[in-house]
């Protein structure tokens, strides 16, 4: 089974570029999803198929890819931006997996 | 607009069998290309896949509990049920239920959106 790393902790001040990367084998040849879940509630997809961001998300999250990693950035980032983040992709044979999550603390 | 409830039992005991539903509306399981999944999360732990049902009736599951899953839908009902066996103070966690979402001409998949999940917890 294939694996997905993501950094525990990144702490960015307000106004700053966050970055938070996602590591795995399996991400050259498949799409990375990521997903905000703020204290409480049902996680929310931010970027899908690496680098798409769904209607309704702020410009200010973009997503990239380069080989074994793909990388969530938060360009400007906002006191309601702090939540955990999570990385999620699927194998070839239809198993879905989850990073284990990164939280972004706002300064 | 698409939406996912889920349902059961909040307190199950050790060895016991957990059945969860999931009721969606705002679509079909009967629909091509549609599937929903099961995501869990034990209390401030990582989100972890359990399980997806296809709207042919493919199944996926999690190699790590593959032996304790089933996954089911009933299409009359627009639910999806998903069981597991064998429960261990381990699996107390809020369990949710996705949409898998498609990407344009079926390229990429994601969960959106999301129950709102239901805590579930093992304890004698």
């Amino acid at each position: 089974s294939f694996e997905l790393t993501q950094p525990p902790s990144v702490s960015v001040s307000p106004g700053q570029t966050a970055r938070i990367t996602c590591s795995g084998d399996a991400l050259p040849k498949q799409y990375a999803n990521w997903y905000q879940q703020k204290p409480g509630q049902a996680p929310v997809v931010v970027i899908c198929k690496d680098t798409e961001r769904p209607s309704g998300i702020p410009e200010r999250f973009s997503g990239s890819s380069s080989g074994t990693t793909v990388t969530l950035t938060i360009s400007g980032v906002q006191a309601e931006d702090e939540a955990d983040y999570y990385c999620q992709s699927a194998d070839s044979s239809g198993t879905w997996v989850f990073g284990g999550g990164t939280k972004l603390t706002v300064l | 607009q698409i939406t996912l409830k889920e349902s059961g039992p909040t307190l199950v005991r050790p060895t016991q069998t957990l059945t969860l539903t999931c009721t969606i509306s705002g679509f079909s399981l009967s629909t091509s290309e549609v599937g929903v999944g099961w995501i869990r999360q034990p209390p401030g732990k990582a989100l972890e896949w359990l399980a997806l049902i296809y709207w042919d009736d493919d199944k996926r599951y999690s190699p790590s509990l593959k032996s304790r899953l089933t996954i089911t839908r009933d299409t009359s009902k627009n639910q999806v049920v998903l069981t597991m066996t064998n429960m261990d103070p381990v699996d107390t966690a809020t369990y949710y239920c996705a949409h898998r979402a498609l990407g344009v001409r079926g390229v990429g998949s994601w969960f959106d959106p999301w129950g709102q999940g239901t805590l579930v917890t093992v304890s004698s």
